[in-house]
């Protein structure tokens, strides 16, 4: 148990569906973060939010949709995917943002298994 | 740009075999080193670290040592176990990015045979 819980676990969905991922942590930590893991790829950032302001968003296609209501939950909202948009998003949280002056560590959800039929 | 290279899996060993996961980096100045694991149906966890060149970052008999000459982050076990049976990912925070980047490699899967 890493203080990060991710819902749904998996979710299936169709091209013009609309389904939001959630993502809470319970560790009184500043920074949230979303990841897209994809086989054989390196985990890729999508978006940053410290104190609840976006402070990265990596040229993520708009139809995936980040809010951050309070420091302590995060939602990645998601309109008319693609089928390679399919992967694991894991849900991130670090104690302040993570930064070349500090050596934060990220504490990761189990991630949401995401199927774009 | 910054980036991590991982060497490719799967690795599959014998319980008792010696460890040793290849990691190269590139970054301007003088980034923090990290090792993550992810078990299967979880999400990743940190494992180790290592802040400066020549550090040695260590936990539960995994080590690896910032090499800076080499640019490289091995991660070493001297006898691995069933129970170790995961992906490691390598990872870098960028020196200069203020804005919560940790770049991650690409992954490098082990599986441990009784």
């Amino acid at each position: 148990e890493t203080g990060v819980t991710q819902t749904p676990r998996h979710l299936v969905m169709g091209m013009t569906n609309k389904k939001s991922l959630k993502c809470e942590q319970h560790l009184g930590h500043n920074a949230m973060y979303w990841y897209k893991q994809s086989a054989k790829k390196p985990l890729e950032l999508m978006f940053v939010y410290s104190l609840e302001e976006r402070v990265e968003n990596n040229s993520v296609p708009s139809r995936f949709s980040p809010e951050c209501p309070n420091s302590s939950h995060l939602f990645l909202h998601l309109h008319t995917l693609q089928p390679e948009d399919s992967a694991l998003y894991l849900c991130a949280s670090s104690q302040e943002l993570v930064s070349g002056t500090n050596t934060g560590e990220l504490f990761f959800g189990e991630g949401s298994r995401l199927t774009v039929l | 740009g910054n980036s991590v290279t991982q060497m490719e899996g799967p690795v599959t060993l014998s319980e008792e075999a010696f460890l040793t996961i290849n990691c190269t980096y590139t970054a301007t100045g003088y980034p923090s080193l990290f090792w993550y694991v992810q078990y299967p149906g979880e999400g990743l966890q940190l494992l180790l670290k290592a802040t400066k060149a020549d550090d040695k970052g260590s936990n539960k008999g995994f080590e690896a040592t910032y090499r800076k000459e080499t640019t490289s982050f091995h991660l070493e076990k001297g006898s691995v176990q069933v129970s170790d049976s995961a992906v490691y990912f390598c990872a870098l925070s960028d020196p200069w990015n203020q804005g919560g980047k940790l770049i991650f490699g690409q992954g490098t899967e082990l599986s441990v045979k009784p």
